[in-house]
């Protein structure tokens, strides 16, 4: 069955820090990913995009994700995290084998100290 | 570009009861998604739509859950009668549907209190 795993539930760094957050993915297709943020009441916020190509790729409010098939992985990074970053961020995958339907990781809350 | 519309945003009712939510996706978006996400869980597809037809709806309680999209545009999610763990937040995606442009654009959502 198809499905993704993001390891952190909460994820707290400093403004002005790094950001990794983590996402792995079990499919039994050649997968597309995405990574959507979402700020509490809002709906999904599309931040970037994996179809095929190179394998890093850039998103919007500078984030950038980097597709490793070896790993099943597609995890997200930002260079210098801004107080406007806090919210949750969902990575999804989905396949045309599937009906292009998205599978979702359950999320990873990022909080930004400053 | 005006984006997936959703109403209404907020909707409380007692267990038994029914309730309707409406979407409408993306002006071209042949392509409409329903999906549940309940508090602290990633959003679960609930019924896919292309044009007026169900494409997936394996996920869809049908006992309780209706969903249609009549003119291929905009689009209903009934439940009924609601049960108590159906509070969730509701949300409407739509998508182009053709190959190299399978992203989905999200609606606010519809956030459902079942007492």
């Amino acid at each position: 069955a198809q499905s993704v795993t993001q390891p952190d539930i909460h994820i707290t760094v400093s403004e002005g820090a790094s950001l990794e957050l983590r996402c792995n993915y079990s499919y039994g297709a050649t997968p597309y990913l995405f990574w959507y943020v979402q700020s509490p009441g809002q709906g999904l916020q599309l931040l970037l995009k994996y179809f095929s190509g190179d394998t890093l790729v850039q998103g919007i409010k500078g984030f950038e994700a980097e597709f490793k098939r070896s790993q099943s992985s597609f995890n997200l990074r930002k260079p210098s995290v801004h107080w406007s970053d806090a919210a949750e961020y969902f990575c999804a995958v989905g396949a045309q084998e599937y009906g292009n339907k998205l599978v979702f990781g359950a999320g990873t809350i990022l909080r930004v100290k400053s | 570009e005006a984006g997936v519309a959703q109403s209404p945003r907020y909707k409380i009712i007692e267990k038994r009861q029914s309730v309707a939510f409406w979407c409408n996706p993306i002006s071209g978006h042949a392509t409409l998604y329903w999906y549940q996400q309940i508090l602290g869980q990633g959003p679960k597809l609930l019924i896919q739509f292309q044009n007026n037809g169900v494409v997936d709806d394996s996920q869809l309680p049908k006992d309780r859950f209706s969903a249609e999209r009549l003119k291929g545009v905009d689009s209903t999610l009934k439940i009924q009668p609601a049960k108590l763990e159906d509070s969730a937040v509701y949300l409407c995606a739509s998508s182009l549907g053709i190959a190299g442009s399978y992203e989905q654009y999200f609606g606010p959502g519809t956030r459902l209190t079942v007492t």
